[in-house]
């Protein structure tokens, strides 16, 4: 079955330390993104990206990174200068710009 | 300034009910796309409908229904005939642009269903 995967499904990480969420996708998406939850939030878009070697900053970039080498993977590392990492962490690709989102099931990160 | 505006933190209604989530939007762009999001506890997004700026007619997938008002700039989710494992966070999101120029989803802040025996 076709269909995005995140691992881990729970991270902790330490004071400093740098850690990467998994996302990836085997329904031949183009465009793929990651979002952060917080409690009693929404969605709130971190990074996206159109294509492959191409990706743009979400409103909330800032402390984050990402990669876009191949179409199927979209990994995103949470640095150590994002100061309030705790969140629920949720990939998701489309097909294209005015399709659906697909998601993941999801990363909970919490601080040590 | 707010681009989806989900005014019910919390619903309640009985199985078998119908119930009407409230979405407001604010968009100066002519072409833009709604759509409406469940998740249940396990955390997982599932796409409900979605409407188009352009769509003659009001979107329906079974027992949702999208009630799209343009010049009121509103776009409720009516479930009819609530199911108990319809309780879930319902989450309201809009995209901008023409064709290819935005890829961006931004999402409202939700409401919490919650259908009762």
């Amino acid at each position: 079955d076709g269909g995005i995967t995140q691992s881990p499904k729970y991270l902790f990480r330490k004071e400093g330390q740098n850690v990467t969420l998994s996302c990836e996708q085997n329904l031949n998406h183009d465009a793929m993104y990651w979002y952060r939850q917080d409690p009693g939030q929404g969605l709130r878009l971190i990074y996206y990206s159109q294509i492959v070697n191409d990706f743009q900053k979400g409103d909330i970039a800032e402390g984050y990174s990402v990669s876009r080498e191949k179409k199927e993977s979209f990994p995103l590392t949470v640095t150590s200068a994002q100061k309030n990492p705790t969140a629920f962490y949720l990939c998701a690709s489309s097909r294209g710009w005015r399709e659906k989102l697909f998601f993941g099931s999801g990363t909970q990160l919490s601080v040590l | 300034a707010q681009k989806i505006t989900q005014t019910q933190p919390g619903m309640f209604v009985q199985e078998k009910e119908a119930v009407t989530l409230d979405c407001t939007y604010d968009t100066s762009d002519p072409s833009y796309g709604l759509f409406w999001y469940k998740q249940p506890s396990s955390g997982e997004m599932i796409f409900l409908i979605y409407q188009g700026s352009y769509d003659q007619q009001n979107a329906t997938e079974g027992r949702y229904s999208l009630n799209f008002q343009k010049a009121r700039k509103s776009a409720n989710l009516v479930i009819s005939a609530s199911q108990l494992g319809d309780s879930a966070m319902y989450f309201c999101a809009m995209r901008e642009g023409s064709r290819g120029s935005n890829y961006k989803l931004t999402f409202g802040k939700g409401t919490l269903l919650t259908v009762n025996p």
